[in-house]
């Protein structure tokens, strides 16, 4: 069975950094490129950042341009977020998701999520 | 960026009836277009890919159709579980995935 498990949430200031990471498992995580995707209270869905299976190609929303970084580790099984300078409208909750297949895919599998909370 | 944009935003349907939701790009796109579902407190669900192809495990209540600018998902006949929100999702412009606002299915 497929399981992304998130972690790392929690509350910040406006300002701080923090790292999510995500543990997969159930499926080869090498071979299955990657991505975060954010939903703020009682907001839609936002796309975040992109990774591709080797880690080599990488692409993220403007909103997340110059200020996070998506990571995997294969070795580990993990996918990271290292968000910086994080602002209000950063709070939001956390998914990463798995591409069904290589580049125009959907979004086959997610996480549970965590929580970031950004206020002073 | 392709805007999706979803409609209703809400709609109220009673039990065993068919519900029909609409998505509609700012661009066209040809079939590059999923659906999912998201209960409350559970992060979303794979219903359809490729506009119209079931993801597995999907009832098959559940029906997908359009292509280019104009999406469509039904559902044939409305149990209690399907009371959700609902987005749609290009990813035709990957990676730079974009989601309609979602459109949100009540009990009448």
């Amino acid at each position: 069975e497929v399981q992304l498990v998130e972690s790392g949430g929690g509350l910040v200031q406006p300002g701080e950094s923090l790292r999510l990471s995500c543990a997969a498992s159930g499926f080869t995580f090498s071979s299955y490129e990657m991505n975060w995707v954010r939903q703020a209270p009682g907001e839609g869905l936002e796309w975040i950042s992109f990774i591709s299976d080797t880690g080599k190609t990488i692409y993220y929303a403007d909103t997340a341009q110059g200020r996070f970084t998506i990571s995997r580790d294969n070795a580990k099984n993990s996918l990271y977020l290292e968000m910086n300078s994080l602002r209000a409208e950063d709070t939001a909750v956390y998914y990463c998701a798995r591409l069904a297949g290589n580049g125009w895919s959907p979004l086959d599998h997610w996480g549970q999520g965590t929580l970031v909370i950004v206020s002073s | 960026e392709i805007v999706m944009t979803q409609s209703p935003a809400t709609l109220s349907v009673s039990l065993g009836e068919r519900a029909t939701l609409s998505c509609r790009a700012s661009q066209s796109f040809g079939d590059s277009l999923a659906w999912y579902q998201q209960r409350p407190g559970q992060p979303p669900r794979l219903l359809i890919y490729g506009a119209s192809t079931r993801a597995t495990g999907v009832p098959a209540r559940f029906s997908g159709s359009g292509s280019g600018t104009e999406f469509t998902l039904t559902i044939s006949s409305l149990q209690s579980e399907d009371f959700a929100v609902y987005y749609c999702q290009q990813y035709y412009d990957w990676p730079l995935y974009t989601f309609g606002q979602g459109t949100k299915l009540d009990i009448k």
